[in-house]
């Protein structure tokens, strides 16, 4: 059964770091192509990121670029996104999914706020 | 980059059918889309993939009450046999080399 599992949410102080972590199983990992995409509280969905099955293709939506960084390590089965110089408007539920469109994690809760 | 565009709102009685849309920016009128769905308090599930042609390529275990079709830029998902637990947030997506594009989603209300 394919699953995708994110963790690493949690409370933040405005301008901190967080990691997000995504866990694969189910899937050739290598294969695929990954997304992040996250749900602010009442909104729609927003794209973040993706990265190639062998990490070397990168995107980011400008909302991100600059302050968040993608990787995958496919020995681990793991997708991360590095997030710093958080702001009150990060907060959401963070999702990891694949690339073209097929399976999602269940997502994570990042909150920022002092 | 594309514009995928979702009325806010539909309504449909329950065993009743309901058809969405999402419309595509008229210069990506070819783009593949797919259909999520969003129930209350829960994460997205992936209904399926529609292609241009109207082709289309359900998810594991989605029931065939769920069926999609194209016209031009229009990407339609049809529900059949309304039940109660179809009432929840609908989402078109679409991506390309360096994007990937949500509509604003339909909040479908089962009456």
């Amino acid at each position: 059964q394919v699953q995708l599992v994110e963790s690493g949410g949690g409370l933040v102080k405005p301008g901190g770091s967080l990691r997000l972590s995504c866990a694969a199983s189910g899937i050739t990992f290598s294969d695929y192509y990954m997304t992040w995409i996250r749900q602010a509280p009442g909104k729609g969905l927003e794209w973040l990121s993706y990265i190639s099955n062998s990490g070397t293709t990168i995107y980011y939506a400008d909302s991100v670029k600059g302050r968040f960084t993608i990787s995958r390590d496919n020995a681990k089965n793991s997708l991360y996104l590095q997030m710093n110089s958080l702001r009150a408007e990060d907060t959401a539920v963070y999702y990891c999914a694949s690339r073209p469109p097929g399976v999602w994690g269940k997502g994570t809760t990042v909150t920022v706020s002092s | 980059q594309p514009v995928l565009t979702q009325s806010p709102s539909a309504s449909a009685s329950l065993g009743a059918s309901v058809k969405l849309t999402c419309t595509l920016s008229s210069r990506h009128s070819t783009y593949a889309i797919a259909w999520h769905q969003q129930q209350p308090e829960k994460g997205p599930r992936y209904l399926m993939r529609l292609n241009s042609d109207g082709s289309h390529i359900r998810g594991d275990g989605i029931p065939d009450r769920f069926s999609g079709s194209s016209s031009g830029a229009e990407r339609y998902l049809t529900i059949s046999s309304l039940q109660s637990e179809d009432e929840a947030d609908y989402y078109c997506q679409t991506w390309g080399t360096g994007m990937e594009v949500f509509g604003g989603g339909t909040k479908l209300t089962v009456l």
